[in-house]
């Protein structure tokens, strides 16, 4: 039973296409993050949520629109996609928002951008 | 800016021997430091972390130590095993604003059997 789960694992698509990332946890942990990791292997953190709020919002194109539903969602929602947006793309959570305290990963969803 | 350096892409090191990974931060308001191991195809999971009031911490066959003067910390597996194959990451965070975590670039380590 995976604690934090992302589908779908890999997404291959066209310059200009819209697509969502979905992103799934059942540890009950109060916050969610996405994280994008390029081609030189930079883990950056892009937005988090805790309790569906958001809490950060780096310096990201308003392209990408991340949604929490429910507590245990976070999904991530990209528009026009660009092909430096091929990266792979991890969800995280923690159990508490405002403590320092280690983060669990999803596996990632590899996207690519023909 | 990168405020989280691993300066070393890789590693080999013999089973049974000390793997030693280095980290270099430049931001003197990071307080909590963290190690984290990837598998290909995995996400990253954590393997330990250390606050800036020590410097250092054990867990099993992992120490990490830190060096604040230096803003330098270490991750130490004694004894390396071919499992501990991986890239391993450094990250930091500060407790002033959002804990966000800045991570390093990352160190392939490969233990030789």
């Amino acid at each position: 039973d995976t604690a934090v789960s992302q589908t779908p694992k890999y997404l291959v698509t066209q310059m200009g296409n819209d697509k969502s990332i979905k992103c799934e946890q059942n540890l009950g942990h109060d916050t969610m993050y996405w994280y994008k990791q390029d081609s030189k292997k930079f883990l950056k953190i892009m937005f988090s949520y805790n309790n569906k709020e958001l809490i950060i919002n780096e310096t990201v194109p308003n392209r990408f629109s991340p949604k929490s539903p429910d507590k245990a969602h976070l999904n991530l929602h990209i528009n026009s996609l660009e092909l430096g947006d091929s990266a792979v793309y991890f969800c995280a959570t923690s159990k508490l928002n405002g403590v320092n305290q280690p983060q669990h990963f999803g596996d990632g969803t590899r996207l690519s951008i023909l | 800016d990168q405020q989280v350096k691993q300066n070393s892409p890789s590693l080999s090191v013999q089973e049974g021997r000390i793997s030693i990974l280095n980290c270099d931060y430049t931001n003197s308001m990071f307080d909590y430091f963290l190690w984290y191991k990837k598998y290909p195809a995995e996400g990253p999971t954590f393997l330990i972390s250390i606050s800036s009031i020590k410097d250092k911490n054990e867990d099993g066959r992992f120490t990490v130590f830190l060096n604040k003067s230096a803003k330098h910390l270490s991750l130490h597996i004694v004894p390396s095993q071919p499992g501990d194959s991986a890239v391993y990451f450094c990250a930091a965070s500060g407790t002033s604003g959002t804990y966000k975590y800045i991570f390093g670039t990352g160190t392939r380590l490969k233990v030789l059997a």
